[in-house]
């Protein structure tokens, strides 16, 4: 059965420092990987979906990396900003489409 | 208007209610799935459809059913809710075609409690 495990758990950075989330799933057998972001009280927003033949995404400031083989990814943001304050999901997709999430890690970003 | 749409946003019913939630989408994604976020949890499949006449149990089904009404529509229920099922509740769709590159889109969640 896949596990997807996130560290930290929760995370407290000031504003402008850049910051890595962790990753890691137990079974490389996996079609992708896709990082979210949830605001409270809202649903999920997909950041950036890594296939699986592929080492990395970039979107904006964000960029994600994924090496299947050690069954780990990570999530690098840039010059992190209060507004990417949020939780933030890593879920691998196996067969039939089926996602299985982490628990998130909640990051605060400070003034 | 949002893509994937929920409703009712929150809910709060007695246990042995029977209870619906909907959720409905104007992607024109075939495959639409229901999941559950519980604290310390993450999210947890409990059903999922490839298409109309095509229904799926996911990780955790007891305790729920599925319709999938149209290509548009797919309604989760709760025949006789329990304070366990007290959770956030998502729905997502995906396109066909793929699995490597086909992300999930989620609506914004119905809040259920159940007293």
């Amino acid at each position: 059965k896949q596990e997807v495990t996130q560290i930290p758990a929760a995370l407290s950075v000031p504003e402008g420092e850049n910051l890595v989330l962790n990753c890691s799933f137990t079974d490389s057998a996996i079609y992708n990987l896709q990082w979210f972001r949830q605001d409270p009280g809202k649903g999920l927003t997909s950041l950036l979906l890594i296939q699986s033949s592929q080492r990395e995404q970039t979107s904006g400031r964000l960029n994600a990396s994924l090496d299947k083989s050690s069954g780990r990814s990570t999530l690098y943001i840039a010059a992190s900003q209060p507004g990417d304050s949020a939780t933030y999901l890593c879920a691998v997709t196996g067969t039939a489409s089926k996602l299985t999430f982490g628990t998130g890690t909640r990051l605060q970003v400070t003034l | 208007d949002a893509d994937v749409t929920q409703t009712p946003r929150n809910r709060i019913t007695k246990t042995g209610k029977r209870i619906m939630l909907e959720c409905s989408q104007t992607k024109g994604h075939d495959r639409m799935y229901w999941y559950r976020q519980d604290p310390g949890l993450g999210l947890r499949l409990i059903y999922y459809s490839f298409d109309v006449k095509d229904i799926n149990k996911g990780e955790i089904s007891d305790g729920y059913s599925v319709s999938r009404q149209a290509q548009a529509k797919f309604s989760l229920s709760l025949e006789s809710a329990i304070p366990n099922q007290t959770a956030l509740y998502f729905c997502a769709t995906s396109e066909s075609g793929t699995e490597s590159n086909q992300p999930q889109h989620f609506g914004d969640g119905t809040r259920l409690s159940i007293l």
